[in-house]
């Protein structure tokens, strides 16, 4: 399976920000996306990252809000920008492993708070 | 309409005890996957378990089965000999091999007693 690495773990963050997220995969990947877990709720998909041209956003997600990076096929980069308290949630790395069985991995998370 | 159904919100189980976490789905698509995540209060998403839809066993990892009725279109979760260290929210999960998303269920809580 792929062990999945993000940084930072958490951090806190004054309105109006940004916030640079970054995952890095042990192992080549080809989908990699970026989900958003608000306090007491579900995943909700943010964007997919593709090496090699934009990411593919999710209705009710922008790239002017969440820009992502995806230089190549072990790491990608998801930025919060102007933050407002209401982006205060996890972030989470996820990559699509279509080995033996069709599985699906997580890294460990961004705590992130806005104040 | 809700695809992924998970109708426990919290649950309270006593330690040593088998759990099973509720899980029903909706899809037309005769391909797809079941998952189950564990996600403890550290806040990261543990994969714990897959079924293919296709698949004519019910997955099995350690202590952890997934009771798979593909006719009733549920997925439960079973958790063998409970310990403490499975306090944590579970999340029910299903692709549809249409599309690339995973679908999400609400989570259920579940909290073992000592």
């Amino acid at each position: 399976s792929a062990v999945i690495s993000q940084k930072p773990s958490r951090d806190i963050c004054q309105r109006g920000t940004s916030l640079t997220i970054q995952c890095q995969v042990d192992s080549q990947v080809t989908m990699m996306f970026w989900y958003r877990q608000q306090p007491g709720q579900s995943l909700t998909l943010i964007a997919t990252a593709n090496q090699g041209s934009e990411a593919t956003y999710e209705s009710g997600f922008v790239i002017d809000k969440f820009p992502i990076s995806r230089p190549n096929l072990t790491f990608s980069t998801l930025t919060v920008s102007n933050m407002s308290p209401e982006d205060s949630s996890i972030y989470l790395c996820s990559v699509r492993d279509r080995g033996t069985q069709d599985e699906q991995f997580f890294g460990p998370g961004t705590r992130l708070t806005v104040l | 309409a809700q695809k992924i159904t998970q109708t426990q919100p919290g649950m309270f189980v006593q330690e040593k005890e088998a759990v099973t976490l509720d899980c029903t789905y909706d899809t037309s698509d005769p391909s797809y996957g079941l998952f189950w995540y564990k996600q403890p209060s550290s806040g990261e998403m543990i994969f714990l378990i897959y079924q293919g839809s296709y698949d004519q066993q019910n997955a099995t990892e350690g202590r952890y089965s997934l009771n798979f009725q593909k006719a009733r279109k549920s997925a439960n979760l079973v958790i063998s000999a409970s310990q403490l260290g499975d306090s944590a929210m579970y999340f029910c999960a299903m692709r549809e091999y249409s599309n690339y998303q995973l679908i999400w269920g609400a989570g259920t809580k579940l909290i073992i007693k000592p």
